[in-house]
């Protein structure tokens, strides 16, 4: 039992360039999210997802787009990166219901723009 | 949206026990509160939820008066490995978002 994996760990991109970040969770929940964490500004929702084929738009959601195609995973893409998108991103898995269920998250993901 | 407001920073020594409050003047009525731990490089984790009074588990204690606009952790007798930061979060509610603030970092000291 993984819980929630991240790939890749880290990356650097070039303005401009896309890439997707893949989360996986093997605990059969139905709700994931995308979180980005930056010093000083504590963790952000970026999008969200209530179940396989849905998806949410969360606090920051601008330059970032997402899917949910299997249950189990969670992709999150930036077309365009830009250097205000260096960051570590988080993803994080619950198992259903109200938002206060435990969310637990994967071990990170650090993305550098130059 | 419920707020919470949490120290920055605080500062222990192995063996001590450590009360960090968290204020949410604003919590709804139905909001519960919950604590992660973040170790640096990794992702948070949860330690302890509650919605009133006091809930205990074997990592720590959340102790909540009745008017519900703060809460306190406590951590018994803290170690090094518990070096680390602590959010406060409480459920917003019909927005549907958890609210992450600074958290307070602890640090931990021989």
């Amino acid at each position: 039992n993984a819980g929630v994996t991240q790939t890749p760990k880290f990356r650097v991109l070039k303005t401009g360039q896309s890439m997707t970040l893949l989360c996986a969770q093997d605990m059969n929940h139905e709700y994931m999210y995308w979180y980005r964490q930056d010093p000083g500004m504590g963790l952000r929702l970026i999008h969200y997802s209530v179940g396989e084929g849905t998806t949410a738009k969360g606090e920051v959601p601008d330059g970032y787009n997402v899917s949910r195609l299997k249950k189990q995973n969670f992709l999150l893409g930036l077309e365009s990166a830009a250097p205000s998108q260096t960051s570590v991103y988080f993803c994080a898995s619950s198992h259903q219901g109200a938002w206060q269920e435990t969310q637990y998250f994967g071990p990170g993901t650090r993305l550098l723009v130059l | 949206l419920a707020k919470t407001t949490q120290p920055i920073s605080m500062d222990s020594y192995e063996g001590q026990e450590v009360n960090i409050t968290c204020s949410h003047n604003n919590i709804a009525t139905n909001d519960y509160i919950t604590w992660y731990q973040q170790f640096p490089s990794q992702g948070p984790r949860f330690i302890i939820q509650g919605y009133k009074t006091k809930v205990t588990n074997e990592v720590a204690s959340l102790f909540i008066p009745a008017d519900r606009k703060s809460s306190t952790l406590s951590l018994p007798r803290v170690s090094l490995s518990d070096t680390a930061v602590y959010y406060c979060l409480v459920d917003a509610g019909n927005n549907r978002k958890l609210i992450w603030g600074l958290g307070t970092s602890l640090a931990v000291n021989p």
